[in-house]
């Protein structure tokens, strides 16, 4: 059975903290691995990792993935309260079908 | 550019009825997945339709249909409702099959009483 297993569950920490979010999968025919930020409203899409060692950046955001350890991070540097959101990790299998972790629920305190 | 329109936003219906779902994707796009997202399992995939056709479906009962029209627009059935069926259900469209960048909708809230 297909797994992908984000952690921690939740997390609180201080404005201009670095956060560091974890996604491990166990897939067959893995084919690419989605990050998404969720507010109150829809998710909406931050990163795509095909390729492992290949970092994504995206301001104050990064992620990376690792195919030989199944696992991805995704890092948030000098936090804001606006970071405060739910982050889904998805991987893509063969078929397309995408599967969700449970998110990981970040809160920035000011 | 108009982003992905769900309608309704917000249904409430009775066990045992029946709800359309119906999810406009952003111009262009030919993809466009149905997902069901509950406080206790998460965001779980439905099914993907690309030019009309269902191209990949997730682990959900027969009650659970789709379809898709010439001009990309979907619509999501669900027959006989039960409780459980309770849930957010988001629909996101990309320029092509297969789990690459999805934009969401905003979601429609439905309440099974």
């Amino acid at each position: 059975e297909d797994k992908v297993v984000q952690s921690p569950l939740s997390l609180v920490v201080h404005e201009g903290d670095t956060v560091t979010l974890n996604c491990s999968y166990e897939v067959t025919n893995f084919r690419s691995l989605l990050w998404y930020k969720q507010e109150k409203k829809a998710p909406t899409f931050l990163f795509m990792l095909t390729s492992s060692g290949i970092e994504k950046k995206s301001g104050r955001l990064s992620s990376i993935l690792d195919k030989k350890e199944l696992f991805s991070i995704l890092n948030i540097t000098a936090t804001q309260t606006g970071d405060s959101a739910v982050y889904l990790c998805a991987v893509v299998i063969s078929g397309y079908a995408l599967n969700f972790g449970k998110g990981t629920s970040l809160l920035v305190t000011p | 550019k108009a982003g992905v329109t769900q309608t309704p936003r917000y249904l409430i219906k009775t066990r045992g009825q029946q709800v359309t779902l119906s999810c406009s994707p952003i111009s262009g796009h030919r993809s466009v997945s149905w997902y069901q997202q509950t406080p206790g399992q998460g965001l779980q995939f439905l099914f993907e339709y690309f030019s009309e056709t269902q191209r990949n479906k997730g682990n959900f009962p027969g009650r659970f249909s789709g379809r898709q029209f010439s001009n990309s627009r979907s619509e999501m059935n669900v027959s006989t409702l039960e409780l459980g069926d309770s849930a957010l259900y988001l629909c996101a469209s990309s320029l092509v099959v297969g789990g690459s960048e999805q934009f969401f909708g905003p979601g429609t809230r439905l309440t099974v009483l």
